[in-house]
Parts: structure tokens; C-alpha cells; sequence
């Protein structure tokens, strides 16, 4: 198995721009989970998914972050505008359902200048 | 105070120690998680209990739930052993919330 798969892994960008960050999570997990890691907040979660249906978006730190499910085999982060403390790294992992393991992928580092 | 307190923050022994970290935490949960993030950034699930006690080559995990306490111990600790573990809770739903992690430095 591929695991769970972001893009890009790595991104640099202007202030103001708008970002997308990506995820395939692993075949056949049903629950997607979108977290954020910085050095002073440590790990966070932004946002889960069950079934492509967002059930807590708690995390989203404010409207300038969405995130979209349209299928079981991708996930899309948006930040627009972006803003230079959205820097960070964004973790995307993927789970069979309920109170179980999950699986993380290899993160994106965001650079907001 | 935060949800789930690790300690401690920093910890370096020698090649061959028995390490011990720990994880307290104030709600009542439904499982807690142990993960480990090397230096290059990738993280990985090493256990996910809700009681007792789980082992895994040279890692034991270990819980008490009345006090709200869990371990993580590794036996004969090396140098790749090296790097930051964070411990994680979930309370009913799936969202975790994780504490501020174990920076483990193992010196050969």
C-alpha cells in the first residue's frame, strides 16, 4: 500500500495567495483528519471527515481555511489569503472509522512570506 | 493547564537505558495514542490502548485509567530510537488531542 499520499511537500508562497494543499488517503479508510504543527502550538486538529461528510471543524482556525472531501480517495486544504502565521507543517492522515489507528502522511511544509 | 501534560519536555541518555516517558491527561478519554516523529518530519502510530498494557519489540505501552496516566518505556534504547514521541487522546469521538511531545536524544 502507498500510504497516505499530500502534495506538494513543500510550498513557499506570497502573502495573500491562495493555497491548496492535497490528499489521497490510504484505500478504503473512511475517515480523513487534516492537522497543523508548529513550534509553538504543537500538533492540532483542523478538521475530520467520515465518509467525505465533514463532522468536526472545530480546528479551522477562521474563514479564510476550507477544506473540501468530493470523493472517498481525495481531500483538498484551501488557504486564501494566506497569511505569514500560517506557516507550518499540514498533516493529513486517514483512518478505518472509529476509535482506531491513524495513519499520517509525510506532511507539507507551508512557507507564508 | 493543557488537556494532556508530557514528561519530560527533553530527554538524552546512553546507548542500552531504560527510558520512560510520560502522559498525563484531564478528561476522561476513550483511548490514547502513542506516535513517534522522526527528525525528517514523518509520524507514525506506535500504539492506540485503552487499558493495560501492549507491547511492541522493545516498546511497552501502558495505561491506568483510574488515574489517568499512561508510559511509554523502551528497553535496551538506541541511537535510532531517537525522536520526538507524543502522546494523544481521544474522548468519545475520533478528534485527538495531543500533548507537546518528548524530544528522545539516545547517544551511542
Amino acid at each position: 500500500d502507498a500510504g497516505v499520499i499530500q502534495s506538494p511537500r513543500h510550498e513557499v508562497t506570497e502573502m495573500g495567495q491562495e493555497v491548496t494543499l492535497r490528499c489521497k488517503p490510504i484505500s478504503g479508510h473512511n475517515s480523513l483528519f487534516w492537522y497543523r504543527q508548529t513550534m509553538m502550538r504543537g500538533l492540532e486538529l483542523l478538521i475530520y471527515f467520515n465518509n467525505n461528510v465533514p463532522i468536526d471543524d472545530s480546528g479551522m482556525p477562521e474563514d479564510r481555511f476550507s477544506a473540501k472531501m468530493p470523493n472517498a480517495s481525495f481531500s483538498t486544504l484551501k488557504i486564501q489569503p494566506s497569511e505569514p502565521r500560517d506557516s507550518a507543517v499540514y498533516f493529513c492522515a486517514s483512518s478505518l472509522g472509529g476509535q482506531v489507528e491513524q495513519f499520517f502522511g509525510p506532511g507539507t511544509r507551508l512557507t507564508v512570506l | 493547564k493543557n488537556e494532556v501534560e508530557q514528561s519530560p519536555q527533553n530527554l538524552t541518555a546512553q546507548e542500552g537505558e531504560f527510558i520512560t516517558i510520560n502522559c498525563s491527561y484531564s478528561v476522561g478519554i476513550s483511548a490514547l495514542h502513542w506516535l513517534q516523529q522522526h527528525p525528517g518530519g514523518g509520524i507514525v502510530s506506535l500504539f492506540m490502548l485503552s487499558s493495560g498494557k501492549k507491547k511492541h519489540g522493545r516498546l511497552i505501552a501502558t495505561i491506568n485509567i483510574q488515574e489517568k496516566h499512561s508510559s511509554l518505556h523502551i528497553t535496551a534504547s538506541h541511537p535510532r530510537d531517537s525522536a520526538v514521541y507524543i502522546c494523544a487522546v481521544s474522548a468519545g469521538a475520533q478528534k485527538l488531542v495531543f500533548g507537546q511531545g518528548t524530544r528522545l536524544t539516545i547517544n551511542p
